[in-house]
């Protein structure tokens, strides 16, 4: 099976560096994805890793090391805006596939204070 | 271009009603996904629909639950017999076959049964 784990909530303060968490335990790894959900919105896509490694776009930044199964989710200068739940997801195929579904995890909870 | 579309945007129905969701994913995608959130949780997976591939439905809680796609295109995801814990918001998701697939979330259908 597929089991992905990350806290349930964090907090911080505006202008902070917040690094989330994730580890994952999966077959067929095909990428690790990170998506950011305000409450009563649809998760929306913020970073992909498929290789190890650092990915950065602006504020946020994504790593990944696929022998541990672990990727972080990097915030800087964290606005109040970024108060959201965010979402680890891997992609496993099976049987080959280069596609696959993803696998969420339960979502952090971020607060940001003023 | 236009995102993925969903309708209605709630639903309110009685416990024992069947009821329809549709989802209109974006424009060639050829992969599109069905998920439910429960308040406060986080995305589990329903039904997964890559090309003319046969559908993964290993997520389907029960045979109350059926999804199509039609034409490559739309889907319909229809609960029979609805029970009072099928109420969340039903999220469908597409995603293309190129480049990273990351998936676009539509708006949801907020199902309540009462």
């Amino acid at each position: 099976g597929q089991n992905i784990d990350q806290p349930t909530e964090m907090t911080a303060t505006e202008g902070a560096i917040v690094q989330i968490n994730c580890t994952y335990q999966t077959s067929g790894f095909n990428g690790l994805f990170w998506y950011q959900q305000h409450a009563g919105e649809a998760p929306t896509f913020l970073s992909y890793n498929v290789l190890d490694g650092l990915e950065e776009k602006g504020r946020f930044s994504s790593f990944l090391s696929r022998s541990k199964g672990y990727s972080y989710l990097l915030l800087k200068e964290l606005q109040m805006k970024d108060s959201a739940s965010y979402l680890c997801a891997v992609r496993a195929g099976e049987g080959g596939s280069t596609l696959g579904r993803l696998y969420f995890g339960r979502g952090t909870q971020l607060t940001v204070w003023p | 271009g236009a995102g993925v579309s969903q309708s209605p945007s709630n639903k309110v129905t009685e416990k024992g009603k069947d009821v329809e969701l549709r989802c209109d994913p974006i424009s060639g995608h050829t992969a599109l996904y069905w998920y439910r959130q429960s308040l406060g949780q986080g995305l589990e997976f329903l039904i997964y629909f890559q090309g003319n591939s046969a559908p993964d439905k290993s997520g389907l809680p029960s045979d109350r639950f059926s999804a199509e796609r039609t034409g490559g295109s739309v889907s319909t995801l229809t609960i029979q017999r609805t029970q009072q814990e099928d109420s969340a918001v039903y999220l469908c998701a597409s995603s293309g076959d190129r480049g990273r697939y990351e998936q676009y979330f539509g708006p949801g259908t907020r199902l309540t049964v009462t």
